[in-house]
């Protein structure tokens, strides 16, 4: 079945390192998305990609990387800059075009301790 | 400030319908309205999208204003596994969705 992974689930991390999360679609989707979720909160965009090797700040890019050498994957590096990284992180993707509709992973929830 | 406005919250009782309205009145005329609906700790999970009619599917219907400053959401019959966050958001004009707090629905029992 087509869809899209998020790898791991829960990750722990201490203050100061950076950590990479995993993200992969077998879609074929062109376009891809790295949201943020705080508790109570809506969902925040990090970074953004329409196609392979290019990709776009969000509202909230700081403190964030992201890399898309492959159209099946957009991994998102949370570097040591980022204040306050511990939240629940989200990747999504879709075919670029009117009207398209989001394919959401389950979600890593990131905790920096 | 393009953004969408939806009530905090909202209670229903099983197997009554709801309607989970949404006011998105800086929306432009290709922009589409999107529904998401998000349990704890899961991805959002697509519900329904519309542009100009009223959309069904198997999950809900939506119900667009004319003059498309605003939509609701109807699910017909309401079970349990219905509760969750609903989101309505659009692009409004660029290339990615923007998202809001969301309508977090109980539905009681």
């Amino acid at each position: 079945d087509g869809g899209i992974t998020q790898s791991p689930k829960y990750l722990f991390r201490k203050e100061g390192q950076n950590v990479t999360l995993s993200c992969e679609q077998n879609l074929n989707h062109d376009a891809m998305y790295w949201y943020r979720q705080d508790p109570g909160q809506g969902l925040r965009l990090i970074y953004y990609s329409q196609i392979v090797n290019d990709f776009q700040k969000g509202d909230i890019a700081e403190g964030y990387s992201v890399s898309r050498e492959k159209k099946e994957s957009f991994p998102l590096t949370v570097t040591s800059a980022q204040k306050n990284p511990t939240a629940f992180y989200l990747c999504a993707s879709s075919t670029t075009g009117q009207g398209r509709g989001y394919t959401f992973g389950s979600g890593t929830r990131l905790t920096v301790v | 400030d393009a953004k969408t406005t939806q009530p905090n919250s909202m209670e229903s009782n099983e197997e009554e319908p709801v309607h989970l309205p949404c006011n998105h009145s800086t929306i432009s005329g290709t922009d589409y309205i999107h529904w998401y609906r998000q349990l704890p700790s899961q991805g959002p999970e697509y519900v329904i999208h519309g542009l100009t009619s009223n959309v069904n599917n198997r999950m809900a219907s939506l119900a667009i204003a004319e003059d498309r400053k605003s939509s609701t959401l109807i699910l017909h019959r309401a079970t349990l596994r219905d509760a969750a966050v609903y989101y309505c958001t659009s692009n409004f004009g660029n290339e990615k969705l923007t998202f809001g707090t969301g309508t977090r629905l109980t539905i009681i029992p």
